[in-house]
């Protein structure tokens, strides 16, 4: 079984739209979650860390249910800027990050 | 705001070439790491490195690859002999004791 599952995409929203990523994962002892955003042949960026029950940052809410080991990504009030792979990535400690292909995201004018 | 950086952007090397690149880490940082991507694929864990040794390595990092921190502040990856198959995106990363694991903007590998 996959450590993460996500959705490839890509989803093609206009401007102004409101998307939401899903993720599950399958180890149960992951202790914190990130959102990193991709663009290509560029490197990850962290865009959200999550520990307890969610986080939200401006436009980018996320939202973690460990009883479904399930967390998503909701942003808000698309730009054509937020165009990337973005992906789900569980965390036990400082341990080697495992990475998915992500969901990729068009924004289009 | 403090960044992990990579050198060289590009490195363009032939077949059975040692190369070396060269990570910063940011400064207070702990823990290193090194990964890569090939070009479609998902980014993939070779390497972490804590208290001067590695502490994990993946099936990739096989005996061409070897990791130094030769003084407080570089972190390197040497590739002794490349082959075809090492073109790909190398990401160093580091991160603190809070576990959030910051990359670099990456060196671009390719093996003619």
């Amino acid at each position: 079984r996959k450590e993460v599952e996500q959705d490839p995409g890509p989803f093609n929203v206009p401007e102004g739209a409101t998307v939401a990523f899903n993720c599950t994962y399958s180890n149960s002892a992951s202790q914190s979650f990130f959102w990193y955003r991709q663009d290509c042949r560029k490197e990850p960026k962290l865009l959200m860390s999550v520990y307890s029950s969610g986080n939200e940052d401006g436009r980018f809410t996320a939202q973690l249910n460990r009883a479904s080991q399930y967390i998503s990504l909701l942003i808000r009030d698309s730009k054509l800027s937020d165009s990337a792979t973005y992906l789900c990535v569980p965390s036990s400690g400082n341990t080697p990050l495992v990475f998915g292909k992500g969901t990729r995201l068009s924004v289009i004018a | 705001e403090p960044e992990v950086t990579q050198t060289p952007s590009h490195q363009v090397t032939q077949m059975g070439q040692e190369v070396i690149l060269r990570c910063v880490p940011i400064s207070n940082h702990l823990y290193f790491y090194w990964y890569r991507q090939i070009l479609g694929q998902k980014v993939e864990f070779l390497v972490s490195f804590y208290n001067n040794e590695i502490s994990e390595k993946s099936e990739i990092f096989d005996d061409q690859f070897s990791v130094e921190r030769p003084d407080g502040s570089n972190f390197t990856l040497k590739i002794r002999s490349t082959k075809l198959e090492d073109s790909a995106m190398y990401f160093c990363a580091s991160s603190d004791w809070a576990d959030t694991q910051y990359f670099g903007p990456g060196t671009r590998l390719t093996v003619l």
